[in-house]
């Protein structure tokens, strides 16, 4: 069966220190991945998509980048982080597109910059 | 362009059931449910492809209308588990293929 990893789960960082999420999915291959965000109390924004390695769209312009160095390996990476980059990161993975398919969620992985 | 939830909160007791509507002004390709528990990832419910579709399981049930612009969840004789917050995803298809764009959420919680 698939399962879908993130780490660190929870973390706390000082305003202007790197970041590095990090996702991995087993049991498929060549999945679509996804980093979300939420705010506290928020809604789920998607900041980054890819359909395969190295292959990455942004949807929100920002000071995180993410790579897709193999095929089941999603990061999430700043090199400065601001304070509003405090929220909760989901990685997720789909097969395929979503048009008929749902999206599976990581656990999440907590971030509080102060 | 995200689409728009209502009501943002709901409060029920058991057994209550409850209506939570996902509007967009352009017509959808599709429309996902999640639902999600506090500290938790969101789990998918649902999702509705066609206008005019209607889809259930257990109690809770999704319709999508015939214009495909709005999208209803009905939970019916709501359990103390349906607690959490719930997220339609609209999918518009073309450029946005593979995109997921959620609504605000909507609180919904359940007492004895």
């Amino acid at each position: 069966s698939q399962t879908i990893h993130q780490w660190p789960a929870t973390l706390v960082q000082p305003v202007g220190s790197p970041l590095s999420l990090e996702c991995t999915v087993e049991g498929t291959s060549n999945p679509n991945l996804y980093w979300y965000r939420q705010a506290a109390g928020r809604g789920l924004q998607l900041l980054f998509y890819s359909v395969g390695i190295g292959q990455i769209s942004s949807e929100v312009p920002q000071n995180l980048s993410a790579s897709r160095p193999q095929d089941r390996q999603f990061i999430l990476s700043s090199k400065k982080l601001l304070l509003s980059d405090s929220g909760f990161y989901l990685c997720a993975w789909s097969v395929l597109g979503l048009d008929t398919g749902e999206l599976f969620f990581g656990e999440g992985s907590r971030l509080t910059v102060l | 362009q995200q689409p728009v939830q209502s009501p943002q909160a709901v409060i029920l007791r058991e057994g209550e059931d409850a209506v939570i509507n996902c509007s967009s002004s352009k017509a959808l390709y599709s429309v996902h449910w999640y639902r999600q528990k506090h500290g938790e990832a969101p789990v998918f419910l649902m999702i509705l492809l066609k206008g005019g579709e209607q889809k259930g399981h257990d109690k809770i049930s999704a319709s999508f209308n015939e214009k495909k612009q709005q999208s209803s969840l009905y939970l019916t004789a709501s359990q103390l588990s349906y607690s959490g917050t719930y997220f339609c995803g609209t999918l518009r298809g073309g450029t946005s293929y593979g995109k997921l764009t959620f609504g605000q959420g909507t609180i919904l919680t359940v007492h004895p």
